[in-house]
């Protein structure tokens, strides 16, 4: 069975601080990990996701499979980073390619 | 416009009504997904589809039923709702596999 784990329901960060938004994972194959946000009346979005190896609006996460990890992480949090944020994985083999969310962070930044 | 279409967005019903959420995409998309999600919770998948003519249960046991007759359409549908089913109905969608899900705007219901 497929899992995924965010820690942390609420997270506060004053504006300029790093923010990291943690998630960890169980699956048995090889997964694809995404970062979904999903902003004050908006539709959830895709931020990321690790096969992409990109930055979006200043994110990253790096998929690290020994920690089954995919942490997200920005240098300087902003005031329009405040939303709730979705960890999310899907497996590859058809029959298993539904996407699980994990119960999501909302990231509050503090002016 | 290619988008996923949620209707109606917000609806408020008798206990023991019949009701479909409908769900529309016009981006070519083979693979559809039904979500549910309470306010501040966790999305929890209820009802997945491949193709046309395919549809699976998810994660969540869910009362609701799904079809799938035409590619485009992936309605929902509640034969009997209750006050239990209260909550929001998230559709979405996504073309082969390891893209992108595109998500609607969300259905929330509310059976009084």
């Amino acid at each position: 069975a497929q899992r995924v784990t965010q820690p942390e329901k609420l997270l506060s960060v004053f504006k300029g601080a790093p923010v990291e938004l943690k998630c960890n994972y169980s699956y048995s194959g090889s997964p694809e990990l995404f970062w979904y946000v999903q902003y004050s009346r908006q539709r959830l979005q895709l931020l990321l996701r690790h096969i992409s190896r990109e930055s979006i609006k200043g994110f990253t996460a790096d998929l690290n499979k020994g920690e089954t990890s995919f942490h997200l992480k920005k240098p300087f949090a902003q005031e329009e980073d405040s939303a709730m944020y979705y960890c999310a994985l899907s497996g590859h083999n058809f029959g298993n390619e539904k996407l699980t969310f994990g119960t999501g962070t909302r990231l509050t930044i503090i002016p | 416009e290619a988008d996923i279409y949620q209707t109606p967005r917000y609806l408020v019903i008798g206990t023991g009504k019949k009701i479909t959420l409908e769900c529309s995409q016009t981006m070519g998309h083979d693979k559809m997904y039904w979500y549910q999600q309470d306010p501040g919770m966790e999305l929890h998948l209820i009802h997945y589809s491949y193709g046309v003519n395919s549809t699976e249960k998810g994660d969540l046991s869910s009362e609701s039923t799904v079809s799938r007759i035409r590619t485009e359409h992936f309605p929902l549908t509640l034969e009997s709702a209750r006050p239990s089913h209260t909550s929001q109905y998230l559709c979405a969608s996504r073309k082969g596999s390891g893209n992108t899900i595109y998500f609607g705007e969300g259905s929330w219901l509310t059976v009084v």
